[in-house]
């Protein structure tokens, strides 16, 4: 069974940083490309960062380009998203979301129960 | 980016009706599309990959269709434990984009 579990979430200042941490088991890790997902309050599901099986490959979505870093360590099977220089815009629960395939462009099968990051002075 | 404009944003609906849900892509997007099942404090559920097959595990009263830019999400009868958002998400390319969410509701 696919299990994915986020830790790192909490209160920050504007400015501050967290680091997002996603323990991953039941598959083989290094096989499939993992994703980060949030859902600010009330609002819908966005897309952030996604990750190559192999981890040479990442992307970004523009709102967050230049101030989040995903990772992975595959000896591991860990994911992690370094958040730098948070807004209040980034207030969300954060979801780690495993891929179909190697590919970041694919779609998630499985998703962890996310973690809330709060952005506040 | 690819916009995904789905509908309609809540619905209500008594058990056992059928409740259809619609998205639409701003471009060509074959047939990759995610439909996906949210409850709140919840992780989302895949249920239907590829626009139209139902994820393993997934009960048959869920179904999906459609290609290129419209699709269709349907639940052929509703069942109180199907009180969810839910969302289509395009992975033609990058970003991944999610249509804004159906609220579905018990009336």
């Amino acid at each position: 069974e696919v299990q994915l579990l986020e830790s790192g979430g909490g209160l920050v200042q504007p400015g501050g940083s967290l680091r997002l941490s996603c323990a991953a088991s039941g598959f083989t890790f290094s096989s499939y490309a993992m994703s980060w997902v949030r859902q600010a309050p009330g609002k819908g599901l966005e897309w952030v960062s996604g990750v190559s099986g192999s981890g040479h490959t990442t992307y970004y979505a523009d709102s967050v380009k230049g101030r989040f870093t995903i990772s992975r360590d595959n000896s591991k099977n860990t994911l992690h998203l370094q958040m730098d220089s948070l807004r209040l815009e980034d207030t969300a629960v954060y979801y780690c979301a495993k891929g179909s395939s190697r590919s970041p462009v694919t779609g998630s099968d499985s998703w962890g129960q996310g973690t809330l990051v709060t952005v506040s002075s | 980016d690819i916009q995904m404009t789905q509908s309609p944003s809540s619905l209500s609906a008594s058990v056992g009706d059928r409740v259809t849900i619609t998205c639409q892509a701003s471009q060509d997007i074959s047939n990759h599309l995610n439909w996906y099942q949210h409850k709140p404090g919840k992780a989302p559920k895949l249920l239907i990959y590829d626009a139209s097959n139902l994820e393993t595990g997934v009960p048959s009263r869920f179904s999906g269709s459609g290609s290129g830019t419209d699709f269709t999400f349907t639940i052929i009868s509703l069942q109180p434990e199907d009180i969810a958002t839910y969302y289509c998400q395009q992975y033609d390319n990058l970003p991944l984009t999610f249509g804004g969410g159906t609220k579905v509701e018990i009336k």
